[in-house]
């Protein structure tokens, strides 16, 4: 059974820098991309990086580029986001999510519907 | 980059009433779209993926259609377990999602 456990939130002031951690089991870790998603408080979903099955190809979006780095360990099965220069827009809780498709380059993200993610906070 | 517009923004909705949802994108996505429902607190949980494939063990009851630019999500009976906040989500140009759609009890 597939399972993403996020942690590392937390209550960090503007400016500040924080790694978010994502340990996968259940799959087959280096067959799948990997994204972080956020949802700020009363807010939608925003896609903010992925990191591909083979960790050739890593993409951000506009909001996080130049600050956040996704990086993935095999060998701890474990995805991480480190998060630097953070500002209070950046408030909201962070999801991993694996690759719907197996060793895919087009597939869309694939949530563990039982996690809740981690919250990060940053107070100006 | 990819813009993408749900519509409504939220949908007030009875118990048996059939319900649709539309997405529309700034430029052509192709097929590759996908649906998701996310409740209060939880992560959100893929219904359709490729425009009009349902994931295994969604009810058929939803459904998916569209390609290109405009796309909908129609729920052919609503039931209790599905008021949630739907959204859609591009993936053919980097990943953008839709502001989201509230289903909620009329």
């Amino acid at each position: 059974q597939v399972q993403l456990v996020e942690s590392g939130g937390a209550v960090v002031q503007s400016g500040g820098s924080l790694r978010l951690s994502c340990a996968a089991s259940g799959i087959t870790f280096s067959n799948y991309g990997l994204h972080w998603v956020r949802q700020a408080p009363g807010k939608g979903l925003e896609w903010v990086a992925v990191a591909s099955f083979d960790a050739t190809e890593i993409y951000y979006a506009d909001s996080v580029k130049g600050r956040f780095t996704i990086s993935r360990d095999s060998s701890k099965n474990t995805l991480y986001l480190q998060m630097n220069s953070l500002r209070p827009d950046d408030t909201a809780v962070y999801y991993c999510a694996k690759d719907f498709n197996v060793q895919s380059r087009t597939s869309c993200p694939q949530f563990d519907y039982r996690g809740q993610g981690t919250l990060v906070t940053v107070s100006s | 980059d990819i813009q993408m517009t749900q519509s409504p923004s939220t949908l007030s909705a009875s118990v048996g009433d059939r319900v649709t949802i539309t997405c529309r994108a700034s430029q052509s996505v192709g097929n590759w779209l996908a649906w998701y429902q996310q409740k209060p607190g939880k992560a959100p949980k893929i219904l359709i993926y490729k425009a009009s494939n349902l994931e295994t063990g969604v009810p058929s009851r939803f459904s998916g259609s569209g390609s290109g630019t405009e796309f909908t999500l129609t729920i052919s009976s609503l039931q209790p377990d599905d008021f949630a906040t739907y959204y859609c989500h591009q993936y053919n140009s980097y990943w953008t999602f839709g502001q989201g759609t509230k289903v909620e009890i009329k």
